[in-house]
């Protein structure tokens, strides 16, 4: 089976920072690594799927990288809004499907 | 797209619960559905898909004790829950991905199932 370990597993950021969440595989997975973003109280939002392709209606301050083994969402000028718990997942096929552990965002 | 969990709440262990999720605004016999948890304070744990064509897929800690199924007739996807243990405490969230082994794109509000004695 997969593991997905994100780091950090939480980070305190002001308002305009750029944060970098990163999220590794323990085997190569491709490119199906998919973001999500979930506020307190809320039900999970895709961010970006296919590592760097773009959801209609999100930010465009929130981007992905990455391939194989290693991936990184990147938020850009952070806003208060963007507090929130952030988790990768992967499709890969190899085994089934899993998320990381999650990295809580504090907007201080 | 709308998905609306239900059946969700306080069953001892070792007991049974069943929850639906009635769906709308999209073709449902045609895309795959998938059923995600999360452990209170915890994080997102996948527990099962079912593919268009009834394939069903399971996590370990759920395999041969959930069984996930799907009535198209009634556009509801349903998870039949037994052997319920006290870690299976979580808010279950009903999940369809428009491309089957994909990202999960639209997500319900999610069912809490509480498993305490």
């Amino acid at each position: 089976e997969i593991v997905l370990t994100q780091s950090p597993a939480f980070q305190s950021v002001t308002p305009k920072e750029t944060v970098t969440i990163t999220c590794r595989a323990s085997q190569n997975i491709g490119s199906a690594l998919h973001w999500y973003q979930q506020k307190p109280d809320q039900s999970p939002k895709l961010l970006i799927k296919y590592v760097f392709e773009s959801i209609s209606g999100v930010p465009s301050r929130f981007s992905g990288s990455g391939s194989g083994t290693v991936f990184t969402l990147t938020i850009s000028s952070l806003e208060a809004e963007d507090a929130a718990a952030y988790y990768c997942y992967q499709t890969s096929g190899i085994g089934l499907p899993s998320f990381g552990q999650g990295t809580k965002l504090e907007i201080k | 797209v709308q998905l609306v969990e239900s059946g969700g709440g306080l069953v001892q262990p070792g007991g049974s619960l069943r929850l639906s999720c009635a769906a709308s605004g999209f073709t449902f016999s045609t895309l795959g559905l998938s059923w995600v948890r999360q452990a209170p304070g915890k994080g997102l744990e996948w527990v099962s898909s079912i593919a268009n064509d009834g394939t069903t897929y399971y996590a370990d800690s759920v395999k041969g004790r959930f069984s996930i199924s799907r009535d198209n007739s009634k556009n509801t996807l349903y998870v039949q829950m037994n052997s319920l243990r006290a870690e299976d405490t979580a808010v279950y969230y009903c999940v369809v991905a428009t491309e089957w082994w994909s990202r999960l794109d639209y997500w319900g509000q999610g069912t809490l199932v509480t498993v305490s004695s």
